[in-house]
């Protein structure tokens, strides 16, 4: 157990759909980063949270959004969703930002139908 | 940006024998490097990892070399076990995210 938590382990949805993905850090970690993960494919970065503001970016569609909370959790929202969102996301956190170990979630499989 | 190069993207090796994956990256302010192993369907776990101050670090079986000079690191897995079959991830970081290579798919043939 990496001590991040990831709710819900799986979800299917209709495409047009709105989704909340949710996670909670490990305790004292301060950074929480999101990751999409397609069949076969690698770790694309989404978006990077530290101490509740936004600190990077990478290929997240306008669709997918984003926050980290008062209380560290953080959550990915995705909205009107399409066949080729359907994968896992992976959550991540730190205790820092970047240099330090990261400790992955379970995963969110997500499947659009 | 960074950006991190990984090969092989397949790996079969025989039980026993030593397998080596190897990394490049972009940014010379890259300064943290860990490696990830995610067996299948289950979360990426870091396995080892090495800072720019250190060439070689070992645990085990398992060693990462790093050439700052050449922007390469590299896995090395010896006596491989069939239960070292997994994806293997490298990833780099110059001190905010991680950039991660796009995986190796090690098999230990037993």
């Amino acid at each position: 157990d990496s001590g991040v938590t990831q709710t819900p382990k799986h979800l299917i949805t209709a495409t047009g759909q709105r989704v909340t993905l949710r996670c909670s850090p490990r305790s004292g970690d301060l950074s929480v980063y999101w990751y999409q993960q397609s069949l076969d494919q690698g770790l694309q970065f989404l978006i990077q949270y530290y101490n509740g503001e936004e600190r990077a970016k990478g290929n997240i569609l306008e669709r997918f959004s984003a926050q980290q909370f008062p209380d560290l959790h953080s959550e990915l929202n995705l909205s009107s969703l399409e066949l080729g969102d359907s994968a896992l996301y992976f959550c991540a956190s730190s205790e820092y930002t970047g240099n330090t170990e990261a400790f992955f979630g379970q995963g969110t499989r997500l499947t659009v139908v | 940006g960074e950006n991190v190069e990984q090969h092989p993207s397949t790996l079969s090796v025989q039980e026993g024998d030593s397998a080596v994956i190897k990394c490049t990256y972009s940014d010379s302010a890259s300064n943290y490097f860990p490696w990830y192993k995610q067996e299948l369907g289950k979360r990426p776990q870091l396995i080892i990892d090495i800072r720019s101050n250190v060439g070689e670090k070992k645990d085990q079986r398992i060693a990462v070399t790093l050439n700052k000079t050449a922007k390469h690191f590299s896995l090395h897995i010896t006596e491989t076990q069939p239960e070292d079959s997994a994806v293997y991830f490298c990833a780099a970081s110059p001190g905010n995210q991680f950039y991660f290579g796009t995986g190796t798919s090690l098999t230990v043939i037993p």
